[in-house]
C-alpha cells in the first residue's frame, strides 16, 4: 500500500531565504506526483503537477523535483516571502489509481 | 469560472442528526472525491466516485453515504451513525483517474 511521508513537519524561516521542502513515497512505482498549498481554514491549491518521465516542474519561484527510484521529490521555494506561509502537501495516486494518497504536509512560516 | 463549490462553509449538527454537504463542480469532471480534514492531521479518503451512478468506499466510509445521479453533483450525508463528525470536508474533483486534483474550499462540520 502507497504511504506518503513529507519532512519537515514545520518550519520557518526568514524572508528572502531559499527553502526545500520534502515528499517521500514507498512505492515508486507511480503515475505522477502533485505539490499543492493549503491556507488555514481553506481548500488545496495546485501548485505543480510531475509526470512520471519528468525530472523537473517549475511554475514562477517554484520547481518540484521527482526522482522515482528513490521515492523522493522535493519542492524549491526560491526568495521565499511572507505571503508563502501556508501548509504545502504533496499526493500521489494509490496503487489502482483510483485515488490519491497525500502526505501530512509541511507548514511553512515565512517571517518578515 | 470553472469550479468547485461547496455549501455550506459552517454546519453546526445535532446529535442524532443527518446533514448533507453539497458538493458542485462545472468542470465537467469525471471523478469526484470527499476528504475529511482533522485538524493538524492529513486528508481521509471517504467516498470517491469514477463515473456517475457509481461510488466506492474510501478508507473511513462508515457513518457517511453519497449520491452520484449527476456528473456535477456529489452530495455527502454524515449520518448519526458518525460518533465524532466534528471536521473540516473537502470535495474534489479530477477530469479522469490520477490527472490533476481540483479542490472546493471546503465545509467546517460542528456537533453541537
Amino acid at each position: 500500500k502507497q504511504e506518503v511521508t513529507q519532512i519537515p513537519a514545520a518550519l520557518s524561516v526568514p524572508e528572502g531565504e531559499n527553502l526545500v521542502l520534502n515528499c517521500s513515497f514507498t512505492d515508486s512505482a507511480i503515475y505522477n506526483l502533485q505539490w499543492f498549498r493549503q491556507d488555514p481554514g481553506k481548500g488545496l491549491t495546485s501548485l505543480l503537477l510531475i509526470q512520471s518521465s519528468q525530472r523537473e516542474q517549475t511554475s514562477g519561484r517554484l520547481n518540484a523535483s521527482l526522482d522515482k527510484s528513490s521515492g523522493r521529490s522535493t519542492l524549491y521555494i526560491a526568495a521565499s516571502q511572507p505571503g508563502d506561509s501556508a501548509t504545502y502537501l504533496c499526493a500521489v495516486p494509490d496503487n489502482y489509481g483510483q485515488n490519491f494518497v497525500f502526505g501530512p504536509g509541511t507548514r511553512l512560516s515565512v517571517l518578515p | 469560472d470553472g469550479g468547485i463549490t461547496q455549501s455550506p462553509k459552517y454546519l453546526f449538527r445535532k446529535e442524532g442528526q443527518n446533514v448533507t454537504l453539497s458538493c458542485e463542480q462545472n468542470l465537467n469532471h469525471d471523478a469526484m472525491y470527499w476528504y475529511r480534514q482533522d485538524p493538524g492531521q492529513g486528508l481521509r479518503l471517504i467516498y470517491y466516485s469514477q463515473i456517475v451512478n457509481d461510488f466506492q468506499k474510501g478508507d473511513i466510509a462508515e457513518g457517511y453515504s453519497v449520491s452520484r445521479e449527476k456528473k456535477e453533483s456529489f452530495p455527502l450525508t454524515v449520518t448519526s451513525a458518525q460518533k465524532n463528525p466534528t471536521a473540516f470536508y473537502l470535495c474534489a474533483s479530477s477530469i479522469a483517474k490520477r490527472n490533476t486534483i481540483y479542490f472546493g474550499e471546503g465545509s467546517w462540520l460542528t456537533v453541537v
